[in-house]
């Protein structure tokens, strides 16, 4: 079973609103990935989390706050988000680092 | 010069036709390569990985090429079910995509 899954898979919020990402895998992947996809362009990394730990932050605002409270769950906080941050987020796993990723279905956000 | 650059077509098939997609990158560390398949608003979805010595599954065929930096998609006898977006992927330091090939197979 190669499943990732996320909720909610659409989200509305104001730009005052404090909302969360969550994201589950079951595949005993050690490593977690926050990507942001805008429409027709390709998934920008945002976060990596490996064995539980953050090991990559691509310079995201602090405005995403990503939080690994355990290896199969992988949540992204979000507070005071800006309309151009309305996109695609996507979650993915993958065994450990350097290996395939397996996307979930995504969060589609929309700011207002 | 951006690290992993897809031609983002159009390619318009017929059924039956052979297309190819080429994807090349900057980073020569790089160590591990990918095909994925995106429909429209869905996420991507693991095709292949693409090993030194080539892979083949089916009616699809990766190719890497490290000496030139680039990896190669070959799809045969194309369907109609094989229109979508293939996104290449490149992993270096971490995962990097390219900006995708919109395929679109017609009858």
């Amino acid at each position: 079973d190669t499943e990732v899954t996320q909720t909610p898979k659409h989200l509305v919020m104001g730009m005052t609103n404090k909302k969360s990402l969550k994201c589950e895998q079951h595949m005993g992947h050690r490593a977690m990935y926050w990507y942001k996809q805008k429409a027709k362009k390709p998934p920008e990394l945002m976060f990596v989390y490996s064995y539980e730990k953050l090991s990559i932050n691509e310079s995201v605002p602090s405005r995403f706050s990503p939080e690994c409270p355990n290896s199969s769950l992988l949540n992204l906080h979000l507070h005071a988000l800006q309309p151009e941050d309305s996109a695609l987020y996507l979650c993915a796993s993958s065994p450990d680092g350097y290996l395939e990723q397996y996307f979930g279905p995504g969060t589609r956000l929309t700011v207002t | 010069r951006k690290e992993v650059e897809q031609d983002p077509g159009p390619f318009n098939v017929p059924e039956g036709a052979t297309v190819a997609f080429n994807c090349t990158y900057s980073n020569s560390a790089s160590q591990s390569f990918f095909w994925y398949r995106q429909d429209c608003r869905k996420e991507p979805k693991l095709l292949m990985s693409v090993y030194s010595s080539g892979n083949e599954d089916g009616r699809f065929t990766a190719q890497l090429n490290r000496a030139s930096q680039y990896i190669s998609l070959l799809i045969r006898d194309s369907k109609l079910s094989d229109s979508a977006t293939y996104l290449c992927a490149v992993e270096g330091n971490d995962m990097r995509f390219g900006a995708g090939t919109r395929l679109t197979v017609k009858p």
